[in-house]
């Protein structure tokens, strides 16, 4: 099936720091969501992107559509220790009779204080 | 505003027993339903998805099934668990496909360990 990649897989920084993680595939999307997974718990949708070159906010993270469809970036700016959790990319692609997303394999971040 | 509700939070199981998981959600009609199984520290793999009553895909030929005995109500089954069945189950919703959005919203999920 499709797969998102999505780097890096874990990241281990000071609080805060800037972080940036970013999916990539070689099939094209009409829909990039962020998730964020906090340990035993169900991922919570960060931000949605419709558009290519879309910029989006959400507090102090920031994620984009990129130009060619076919990647998305996440960046959270200033770390706290609540950021700490697990990050996943979502892409929607186009004609899939469920509204199915593909998720990446997940960005594992933790922040030292 | 909606809500999804997975029971129940926890579940120890002995392999070969039977499972079902359920999944509820309010303020919404006709949505658009999905299982995911997750392993630990892995990324979300689907397992099926239901697009109204009584609609079932299946994603990953497994012993597990699914039912939608009404519009906000997705069941996981399985006669006999297998010990690689364990995981953390979750249960997502979204808008039908007329809504022209894609967004998935999860629940608390279950965790399921077989023994």
């Amino acid at each position: 099936g499709q797969q998102l990649n999505q780097s890096p897989q874990s990241m281990f920084i000071q609080e805060g720091e800037d972080v940036s993680m970013n999916c990539t595939s070689s099939s094209i999307f009409n829909t990039w969501l962020w998730y964020k997974q906090d340990p035993g718990e169900g991922p919570v949708l960060l931000i949605a992107l419709y558009k290519a070159g879309e910029l989006t906010s959400n507090g102090r993270l920031t994620a984009q559509f990129g130009i060619t469809r076919k990647d998305s970036f996440l960046n959270i700016s200033a770390s706290i220790p609540s950021d700490v959790g697990i990050y996943f990319c979502a892409g929607q692609l186009p004609n899939n009779a469920g509204n199915m997303l593909t998720f990446g394999g997940g960005t594992r971040l933790m922040v030292k204080p | 505003s909606q809500t999804i509700h997975q029971w129940p939070a926890t579940l120890v199981q002995p392999v070969g027993s039977p499972l079902s998981l359920e999944c509820t959600v309010e303020g919404t009609s006709n949505p658009n339903l999905y299982w995911y199984r997750q392993a630990a520290g892995r990324g979300l793999q689907l397992l099926f998805y239901s697009v109204g009553i009584g609609q079932i895909s299946s994603e990953v030929p497994q012993n597990l099934s699914a039912s939608r005995p009404q519009d906000r109500q997705f069941i996981l089954s399985s006669k006999k668990l297998l010990l690689s069945d364990s995981g953390f189950y979750l249960c997502a919703w979204s808008r039908p496909r007329a809504w022209d959005t894609y967004e998935q919203y999860f629940g608390p999920g279950t965790r399921l360990t077989v023994t």
